[in-house]
């Protein structure tokens, strides 16, 4: 069955600081990746989405930036992190259906 | 643009009743649309979805009615339980990869 992990699960840094957000996926080839985030008292905000390694495409015009090193990982980057970065990431992947699978998400919270 | 809109940020239903979640949408491009449950600090899982050359989606307590007429989907549970009480996200897609999310409803089941 496939899984999806996240890591860390919780995050703490001060403003001006980098941010590496690690996702990886096991038992499934070639998925696609999304990074998500949700801001308090907002929905979700899809950031970026990759169909393929080194293919990314991003929603968003901010200070993040996303990577894909290998079929099932896929990093969510800053070099300097803003207060409204703060929020709760969300990984997820998603095959040749509709339907999406999430991971257990990071709380960032930027000081 | 809200895309995807959700104007009920919290709901609140007796255990045994039927709870209706509500959805707006305002892209006609969209082909498929899902419902996943939100838990805190938890990823969102898959409830239910619906194409858009269908008007009814049942599965067991949950079903999904969307008018497309209205642009409107609505999540309908029956009988609601406790473990229902969490966040409700819709959401809409349009080709492969773009999902758009509303901000979701806060629904509570009162025991």
């Amino acid at each position: 069955s496939q899984t999806i992990h996240q890591w860390p699960a919780t995050l703490v840094q001060p403003v001006g600081s980098p941010l590496s957000l690690e996702c990886t996926v096991e038992g499934t080839s070639n998925p696609n990746l999304y990074w998500y985030r949700q801001a308090a008292g907002r929905g979700l905000q899809l950031l970026f989405y990759s169909v393929g390694i080194g293919q990314i495409s991003s929603e968003v015009p901010q200070n993040l930036s996303a990577s894909r090193p290998q079929d099932r990982q896929f990093i969510l980057s800053s070099k300097k992190l803003l207060l409204s970065d703060s929020g709760f990431y969300l990984c997820a992947w998603s095959d040749t259906s509709y339907e999406q699978y999430f991971g257990p998400g990071t709380r960032l919270t930027v000081t | 643009d809200q895309q995807v809109k959700q104007n009920s940020p919290s709901l609140s239903v007796q255990e045994g009743r039927i709870s209706i979640l509500n959805c707006d949408y305002t892209n006609s491009m969209f082909d498929y649309f899902l419902w996943y449950k939100k838990y805190p600090a938890e990823g969102p899982t898959f409830l239910i979805s619906i194409s858009s050359i269908k008007d009814k989606n049942e599965d067991g307590r949950f079903t999904v009615f969307l008018n497309k007429s209205a642009k409107h989907l609505s999540l309908h549970i029956v009988p609601s339980q406790p473990g229902d009480s969490a966040v409700y996200f819709c959401a809409g897609i349009s080709g492969t990869y773009k999902y758009i999310f509303g901000t979701g409803t806060r629904l509570k089941v009162l025991a």
